[in-house]
Parts: structure tokens; C-alpha cells; sequence
């Protein structure tokens, strides 16, 4: 069974541009979540979506957003970017994304200059 | 407001000894506890749980303690092996939160030949 696959590997953006960031949950997973880790704060959620609803929200901007397909995949866009965004940004997935074990994919390191 | 703190930065361990990583929460609502582990420029990967109806769970090397009435819990690696050395983050999860898991910092081990 293939992992969770996040394209691309490495990003880097400008201020002020935007981005969109790609996952795809291994299969039969329908539940797809992000978070962003940052050397100081370590893994943060960003939020979590689950046939195609968003249904949990982490503490980030509206200039964070993300949907999902029919498929179940999943995007994650930045928009407005800012020096701070640089962060490595991972996608988990899991079968219901209710108490139960996430599965990370590797990751899009996403720099901003 | 940080609900689940490791405290220890980094540890350093000797082949073949005991690690032990601790992770302390806040959050009473928590009642599944996960650990992960992550290399450089890799997406984390699980690596035990433990229900808040358990005070210990093992898998091979790997054991887990939980004390709920001390909101502690950690993780005992016997016998330390030089390939365990990576960060090892404590994630707690409240049972409604779909697909949040709310991690500590993260402690680094390094597990000396």
C-alpha cells in the first residue's frame, strides 16, 4: 500500500505570493489533516478535512486554507505569504481521524524570501 | 497555552543503555497518547499508543507509561540503538478532535556507538 504522498518536495516562494501544496492519503483513508511544523513550535495542526468538510480548525489565518476532493485528496493553500510561513508543512492521514493513529506523509518545505 | 510539553530538549544516551523521554499534559479531555518518530527531512513516523484506560503499553523495545493523575507519561527504549536517533515527539488526543493531535516540542535523541 503506497504512504501518504505530498508534492512538492521543496518550495520557494516570495512575499506576498501564494501557494498550493498537494497530498494524496493512502487509499481507503478519508480523513486527511495538516499541520506545520517550525523549529520553534514545533508540529501545529492546521486543520483537518473528511469527505470533502472541513471539520476541525487549528489557531492559523485565513490566508490558510485547504479543501479536499471526492478522491480524497487534499490541498493546502497560502495565500499573502509571509517571511514566517517558512515551515515544513505535512499532510497525515488516517481511516476516520478519530482516535486513531495518523500516517504523515514526507512533507513540502516551503521557504519564503 | 502549550497542552503537552516535553521539557527536554535533547537527550543522549549510550548503546545498548535505557532512553527514557518524558511528556507532560494539561488537557484532562485527552485520552489517547501517541509517539512519533522523525528523521531529517522525513514526515514522522508512529510509533507506540496508549489508551487513558492503560497505564502501559509495550511493543518490542518500545514501552509507554502513562500516570494520568500526574499528567505525565513517557517513553522507555530498551536497549538504545544508534538507528533510534531522531526527534521523538508525545502527541495527546481529546477523542473529539478529528484528526488533531497536539504535540509537544519534541525531544532529540542521540544514542551514542
Amino acid at each position: 500500500k503506497a504512504g501518504v504522498t505530498q508534492t512538492p518536495r521543496y518550495l520557494i516562494k516570495t512575499r506576498g505570493q501564494q501557494v498550493t501544496l498537494s497530498c494524496s492519503p493512502i487509499s481507503g483513508h478519508r480523513s486527511v489533516s495538516w499541520y506545520q511544523q517550525t523549529p520553534g513550535q514545533g508540529l501545529q495542526f492546521l486543520f483537518e478535512y473528511f469527505s470533502e468538510t472541513q471539520r476541525n480548525k487549528g489557531n492559523f489565518p485565513g490566508r490558510f486554507s485547504g479543501r479536499q476532493f471526492s478522491n480524497s485528496r487534499s490541498e493546502m493553500n497560502v495565500s499573502t505569504l509571509e517571511l514566517g510561513d517558512s515551515a515544513l508543512y505535512l499532510c497525515a492521514s488516517s481511516p476516520q481521524g478519530l482516535n486513531e493513529k495518523l500516517f504523515f506523509g514526507s512533507g513540502t518545505q516551503l521557504s519564503v524570501l | 497555552d502549550q497542552q503537552v510539553k516535553q521539557n527536554s530538549p535533547s537527550l543522549s544516551v549510550q548503546e545498548g543503555r535505557i532512553s527514557i523521554l518524558n511528556c507532560d499534559y494539561t488537557n484532562s479531555m485527552f485520552d489517547y497518547f501517541l509517539w512519533y518518530k522523525k528523521y531529517p527531512a522525513e514526515g514522522p513516523t508512529f510509533l507506540i499508543s496508549i489508551s487513558s484506560i492503560k497505564d502501559k503499553n509495550e511493543d518490542g523495545r518500545f514501552t509507554v507509561f502513562l500516570n494520568k493523575s500526574a499528567k505525565h507519561l513517557s517513553l522507555h527504549i530498551v536497549p538504545s540503538q544508534p538507528g533510534d536517533s531522531a526527534v521523538y515527539f508525545c502527541g495527546g488526543d481529546g477523542g473529539t478532535s478529528y484528526g488533531k493531535l497536539t504535540f509537544g516540542q519534541g525531544t532529540i535523541l542521540t544514542v551514542h556507538p
